[in-house]
């Protein structure tokens, strides 16, 4: 079964630092596109990121670039996204998703894990 | 950036009655390579997103035949041919043409 788990969320200080995991399985992680998307409380998603399977492209919007940085380790099946200087505004739900690359599609979803930005 | 909007915003329904969602984008969303890549995605209360469409009307594996989609360019319709029960949430379009990727504000469908 694919499967996505998402972990290291919790309670920051805006200008902290936090590192979200997420583990995959079932599937070939070193061949696939992933990517993250997160949704304010009671607000909509937002693409994050989203970084090539072999880790060599990046991509992020202009609302984290240069505080996020996602990453991935193939060896471990591991897909990373540092959070640096967060702010209230980052506080969400951050889902990790496969990126099927030839349709540009989030086809499979982990269940998320919550980020709280907050004195 | 693409914005995408989307409406209704709210959509009550009666079960076993259609329901369309529009999705219209900024610019078109055709690629250089000749595809669109519109999705729509459904999130059940308290549930992740899901993907239903992707490439304007390509169903996902698993995804049931009352949902279809529809459009081009910078228009793009989600069809449910018969609401039922289970269809309750909120549905975003996407596109993925051109980083970054962005989403509709959603669309909540409700069973009046």
């Amino acid at each position: 079964e694919v499967q996505l788990v998402e972990s290291g969320g919790g309670l920051i200080q805006p200008g902290g630092s936090l590192s979200l995991s997420c583990a995959a399985s079932g599937f070939t992680f070193s061949s696939q596109a992933m990517s993250w998307v997160r949704q304010a409380p009671g607000k909509g998603l937002e693409w994050v990121s989203t970084i090539s399977d072999t880790g060599a492209d990046t991509h992020y919007p202009d609302s984290v670039m240069g505080r996020f940085t996602i990453s991935r380790d193939n060896s471990r099946d591991t897909l990373y996204l540092q959070m640096n200087s967060p702010r209230a505004e980052d506080t969400a739900v951050y889902y990790c998703a496969i990126l099927r690359w030839s349709d540009r599609i989030m086809d499979v979803w982990g269940k998320g894990t919550t980020v709280t930005v907050s004195t | 950036d693409i914005v995408m909007t989307q409406t209704p915003l709210s959509s009550p329904v009666t079960l076993g009655q259609p329901a369309s969602i529009s999705c219209s984008s900024s610019q078109s969303l055709v690629h250089s390579d000749g595809n669109t890549y519109l999705s729509w995605l459904q999130q059940r209360p308290g549930q992740p997103p899901r993907l239903l469409i992707y490439k304007i009307s390509k169903r996902f594996s698993g995804v049931p035949d009352r949902f279809g989609g529809s459009g081009a360019g910078t228009d793009f319709t989600l069809e449910i041919s018969r609401v039922e029960a289970e269809d309750v949430g909120v549905y975003y379009c996407m596109q993925g043409t051109q980083y970054p990727h962005t989403f509709g504000q959603g669309t909540k469908l409700e069973i009046k």
